[in-house]
């Protein structure tokens, strides 16, 4: 089946430094790929849409300076999160969808970024 | 912004019991798929069940639609300590993203 990874699985920061969080689709090609935020003891809330190629769609609230989201390939998103600030801790998931296989529609999700900024 | 609202948010029951959870949502979808969060972990792809579908197996899961309800309920059946989780629906409508609801935390007793 296909799968997607993330990395790095937790990171620990100091508030005011800038953290990436890359997300890869390892066996099949996604144009989009969407990330979420999850806090404790609450669902997933979708952040953005990364489209490979062009600028990343994003959820209202969502502060796309802060969040930056780069699709420069096929198979990798990333999202910096910039001067991070106590607030932004949270599990970040991102998912994919397999644009070029048999069900488009469906999203693969990786297993997640634990993000704790001190 | 959140689609779904599980019904009950909670629920603790004894090992061999059946558990039952609601979701309910808002606008018209193409599919609503169900999924199982351990805590602080990944999700965990339950089933997928197409708008035109009423009735989905797959083991001990019994996915139900109602699109005039907009509702949709899942049944886990003889339920095992192991079944301890987070479980939500998330609904899209085909090349959307999918949006989740709120999710009910299932306690099993062994």
């Amino acid at each position: 089946g296909a799968v997607v990874s993330q990395h790095p699985s937790w990171v620990i920061c100091k508030s005011g430094t800038s953290v990436k969080i890359e997300c890869r689709s390892l066996d099949f090609q996604a144009t989009t790929m969407f990330w979420y935020r999850q806090f404790p003891k609450q669902s997933l809330m979708l952040m953005a849409t990364s489209n490979e190629g062009s600028k990343a769609t994003y959820e209202q609230g969502v502060e796309k300076d802060k969040f930056l989201i780069n699709h420069a390939s096929l198979t990798l998103s990333t999202l910096t999160v910039t001067s991070a600030h106590p607030e932004d801790s949270s599990f970040y998931i991102c998912s994919a969808r397999d644009t070029r296989g048999t069900r488009t529609d469906t999203q693969y999700f990786g297993p997640g970024t634990r993000l704790t900024v001190l | 912004s959140q689609q779904g609202e599980e019904d009950p948010q909670a629920l603790s029951i004894q090992e061999g019991e059946n558990a039952t959870m609601n979701c309910s949502y808002k606008t018209s979808i193409n599919n609503l798929q169900w999924y199982r969060q351990n805590s602080g972990r990944g999700l965990v792809h339950l089933i997928l069940i197409r708008s035109n579908e009423r009735e989905k197996h797959s083991g001990r899961l019994r996915v139900t639609l109602d699109t005039s309800k907009k509702s949709s309920s899942l049944l886990i059946t003889a339920s095992r300590a192991a079944d301890t989780a987070s479980y939500f629906c998330a609904t899209d409508l085909g090349y959307t993203p999918l949006v989740f609801g709120k999710g009910t935390r299932l306690s099993v007793i062994a």
